[in-house]
Order: structure tokens, then sequence, then C-alpha cells
């Protein structure tokens, strides 16, 4: 079983400062078989992120994905208020799938 | 435009049963994993079952043996069979398509409500 940690769990910041969100793996993994995704209230997950460096359809380019091995980090640039939302990682390969348990980004 | 609608949600008794289905339009349906993940209130997002596009199955351990997921490509659809209910499988399921990106398009979610 595969576990990802996300850190830190709440990230407090402004409009227009820079969210540095990180996820570890408990072993390596396959970064072709990494994502990440965004949740605001009520509202289904979006994909930001796959194959750990990839932006999904429509995703501005103020969201970045870099990492390999078991160390994965999302940045988003110039922080706009629709941004602040919780965020989740995600390793897909088939039988080893599992989330980690969320960072909430807040003003 | 690719779209992903659940039901089957509802209230049901510790030990009772729901199916869940989700249909799905805008794509080959045959040709994609399916994957159904569920958020209990507050919490994060965890992964239930997958299928595969040729029928493969794999579940989590906390739904092993109670929980089967199945597909009817020519309904464009799939199901969840949730069976032997406990409080803790109280949560929002959602229905998501899987591919080499990731689960890139989600549905909106069915509630399932397990409480005596």
């Amino acid at each position: 079983e595969i576990v990802l940690t996300q850190f830190p769990g709440t990230l407090s910041l402004s409009p227009g400062e820079r969210a540095t969100l990180s996820c570890r793996a408990s072993q390596n993994i396959n970064r072709n078989f990494f994502a990440w995704y965004q949740q605001t209230p009520g509202q289904a997950p979006r994909l930001l992120i796959y194959g750990a460096s990839n932006r999904a359809t429509g995703i501005p380019d103020r969201f970045s994905g870099s990492g390999s091995g078991t160390d994965f980090t999302l940045t988003i640039t110039r922080l706009e208020p629709e941004d602040f939302a919780v965020y989740y990682c995600h390793h897909y390969a088939t039988s080893l799938i599992t989330f980690g348990q969320g960072t909430r980004l807040e003003i | 435009e690719v779209q992903l609608v659940e039901s089957g949600g509802g209230l049901v008794q510790p030990g009772g049963s729901l199916r869940l289905s989700c249909t799905a339009s805008g794509f080959t349906f045959s040709s994609y994993d399916m994957h159904w993940v569920r958020q209990s209130t507050g919490k994060g997002l965890e992964w239930v079952a997958a299928i595969g596009s040729l029928g493969d199955t794999h579940y989590a351990d906390s739904v092993k043996g109670r929980f089967i997921i199945s597909r009817e490509d020519a309904d464009n659809s799939f199901y969840l069979q949730m069976d032997g209910l406990r409080a803790g499988d109280t949560a929002v399921y959602y229905c998501a398509r899987a591919s080499y990106a990731g689960n890139d398009f989600w549905g909106q979610g069915t509630l399932a409500t397990v409480s005596s």
C-alpha cells in the first residue's frame, strides 16, 4: 500500500502570494501516474496536474507541478481569490490508487 | 461534452444495501477505466473501486468483499453494488473517468447515508 502524506495541512496566504504544497509518498512511485486536484466547497474535485507536471485542459499557467520518486510539489504563483480551496495529491497506477489527505489553502 | 451523472444514493440502515449508478455521455465509454471515489462530510477523498475497460476490477481494502463494481457498456453505465453497509460508509460517492491523466472527469456525486 502506498500512503501519500500532504503538508502543510493548512496554508494561510494572501491573494498575489505564492503557494507551495507538498506531497510525500511512502515509497517511490512512477511520476507518470501522479496528479493534483482542486476541490471547492460543494463541488467535485477538478483535475489540475497529471503526470506530475502536465497541466490539465483549461488550467491556468500559474499552476505548476514538479517532483519524482517520493516527493512532489504543487506551486501556485500569484494566488487568485478562486484558488483558495482544498488540494489533493493522487497516485493512480492500477491497484495502487490512493489520495493524500488534502491541504487546505485559506486566506 | 463529457458528462457523468450518478444516481442511487439514499438512506439505508446498517447492514443494508444500495446500488449506485453512473451514466456517461460525450465520450467512448467502453474505452475507459472508471472509478468510484467517496468523501465523508468534512473529510478527504477515498478511492473505493475501479473497473477497467476489459472488466478487470480493483477495490480498496475497506470495501473488499462488501462492494462490487460492474459496467454495462451498451448502456454507457457502471455501477457500485454496496452490501453490508456500515455507518462508516456514509459519504458522497463520486464516479470518475480514469485515463493516463488520472481522474479527468467527475460526476457531481450522490449521497449514501447509513443510519438507523
